[in-house]
C-alpha cells in the first residue's frame, strides 16, 4: 500500500512565524505536491514537484516556498505566517508518466495561525 | 479560470436511491479523469477513473459516465448508503505529466 505521511494532524503558530510542514511517501514516486484545502474553494495547487530538487509554482504560492532534497520527502515552508494561511494542508504523491496515474493522498494537517 | 466545474456544492439523498455527482471540464486536453472521495480531517483518497477513450466504467456501486462532445462527466452511487456521506471532488489532467485540476468539490449526504 502506498503511504503519504505528514509530520502534523494539528498545528497552531502565531503569526510571523517560520512554519514547516513536512510530507514523506514510502513508494518512491518521483511527484509530489502540495495542496491547501478551503470551504468553498476546494483543493488548489501550492507548489509541485516532479523529482528530487525540482520545484514548480501551483496556483496560488505567494507566501510558500518548498524543499525537495531527498526523493521521498517534500516541505512546504510557511516563511511568516499570516491568518490567512490558516487552512487544511494536504500533501500527494504519484509516479512519473502516463494519465492513468492517479495521486495519493495524506492524511492532511489542519493548520491554524492566530 | 476554472477548468474543472462542481456546480452543486451539496447534494442530499435518501439512502437506497441513486446518487448523481456532476461535473463539466472547459479543457478540451484532459484525456483522464478521475473522483476522490473525502471525510473532515481526513485526505481525499482515490474513488474512480476514466480515460477518455470510454464513455463508461464501472466499480461496484459506482460508476462513472463521460460525455466528451458535452465535456461533462457525472458520477452515480447506486444504492447510495449513509457511508458515503463525503465531500466528492472531480479532477481532470491531460496526458502528460501534469498535476491534477480539481473541482470545488460536492458535499453528499445520504439520510437513513
Amino acid at each position: 500500500d502506498v503511504k503519504v505521511t505528514q509530520s502534523s494532524r494539528y498545528l497552531v503558530k502565531r503569526t510571523g512565524e517560520k512554519v514547516f510542514l513536512e510530507c514523506v511517501q514510502d513508494m518512491d514516486h518521483e511527484n509530489m505536491f502540495w495542496y491547501r484545502q478551503d470551504p468553498g474553494l476546494g483543493l488548489r495547487l501550492i507548489y509541485f514537484s516532479y523529482d528530487v530538487k525540482m520545484k514548480e509554482k501551483g496556483d496560488i504560492p505567494e507566501g510558500y516556498s518548498v524543499s525537495r532534497e531527498k526523493k521521498e520527502r517534500f516541505s512546504l515552508i510557511l516563511e511568516s505566517a499570516s491568518t490567512n494561511q490558516t487552512s487544511m494542508y494536504l500533501c500527494a504523491s504519484r509516479i512519473s508518466g502516463g494519465s492513468n496515474n492517479e495521486q495519493f493522498f495524506g492524511p492532511g494537517t489542519r493548520l491554524t495561525v492566530l | 479560470d476554472q477548468q474543472v466545474k462542481q456546480n452543486s456544492p451539496s447534494l442530499s439523498v435518501q439512502e437506497g436511491r441513486i446518487s448523481i455527482l456532476n461535473c463539466d471540464y472547459t479543457n478540451s486536453m484532459f484525456d483522464y479523469f478521475l473522483w476522490y472521495k473525502k471525510y473532515p480531517a481526513e485526505g481525499p483518497t482515490f474513488l474512480i477513473s476514466i480515460s477518455s477513450i470510454k464513455d463508461k466504467n464501472e466499480d461496484g456501486r459506482f460508476t462513472v459516465f463521460l460525455n466528451k462532445s458535452a465535456k461533462h462527466l457525472s458520477l452515480h452511487i447506486v444504492p447510495s448508503q449513509p457511508g458515503d456521506s463525503a465531500v466528492y471532488f472531480c479532477a481532470a489532467r491531460d496526458s502528460g505529466n501534469t498535476p491534477l485540476v480539481f473541482g470545488k468539490g460536492t458535499r453528499l449526504s445520504v439520510i437513513a
